[in-house]
């Protein structure tokens, strides 16, 4: 039957382990792409970003690489921690669209201790 | 800086009330957005500002849902009457413009009964 309610990817790993969120965006002239964090009962909060003159970029513990000929971005965690649970969505900017960012749907990070 | 300041953090009101909710953006940020959050569709982008201006209104649900910006630092959002199927977290976020990130607010939680 029909589910209800946003029915969200899920991946569980455990604590230490390294985690990859994957997201397939939909526009291939999108030149600009985020990856957001969102924690229970918190806003969206920014993560890391890259444009798409770059395949790679990385940060303090998360790396976003983007694959323009499949239109993928991922987002790897290294040494995940009970910390990191949360929802984690990608945004994607097309130029042709002012300053809208196009979110998808989300996957939800949950850390076994 | 104290980031995207928004206001109540909890709404309940009864259905046929007006609900107003308020955002102050990022100062210097010239764009502005509300996003609705609900389990059934996940983020959606109501209505977007730049420089004050009402850019896209598109997903602006209904005419009950009213958004204004009367100058660079305040906005609100305001649905007449309302009902429980507007019940939803109600994010509003800024942004410095395009090809740059949004930085959300930590959202109103809206119970309509």
């Amino acid at each position: 039957g029909e589910s209800v309610g946003l029915h969200l990817p899920t991946l569980s790993v455990q604590e230490g382990d390294n985690s990859i969120i994957n997201c397939a965006y939909s526009n291939s002239a999108s030149d600009y792409f985020i990856w957001y964090k969102q924690e229970s009962g918190k806003g969206p909060q920014f993560i890391i970003d890259i444009r798409s003159n770059m395949d790679k970029r990385q940060g303090q513990r998360v790396t976003v690489l983007l694959n323009k000929t499949v239109k993928h971005l991922s987002l790897q965690i290294a040494a995940t921690q009970p910390g990191d649970s949360a929802v984690y969505f990608c945004a994607e900017n097309y130029n042709n669209a002012g300053n809208m960012l196009t979110f998808g749907g989300g996957t939800r990070l949950m850390v076994k201790p | 800086d104290a980031g995207v300041i928004q206001s109540p953090r909890h709404e309940v009101t009864e259905m046929g009330q007006e609900v107003t909710l308020r955002c102050k953006p990022i100062s210097g940020h010239n764009s502005l957005f509300w996003y609705r959050q609900t389990m059934m569709r996940g983020l959606e982008l109501l209505i977007y500002f730049n420089n004050n201006v009402p850019i896209d209104d598109s997903g602006m649900p209904e005419d009950r849902f009213s958004a204004k910006m009367p100058n660079a630092s305040f906005s609100t959002l305001k649905i007449q009457p309302s009902e429980p199927r507007d019940s939803a977290v109600y994010f509003c976020a800024s942004s410095l413009g395009q090809g740059a990130g949004y930085t959300f607010g930590s959202g109103t939680r809206l119970t309509v009964v």
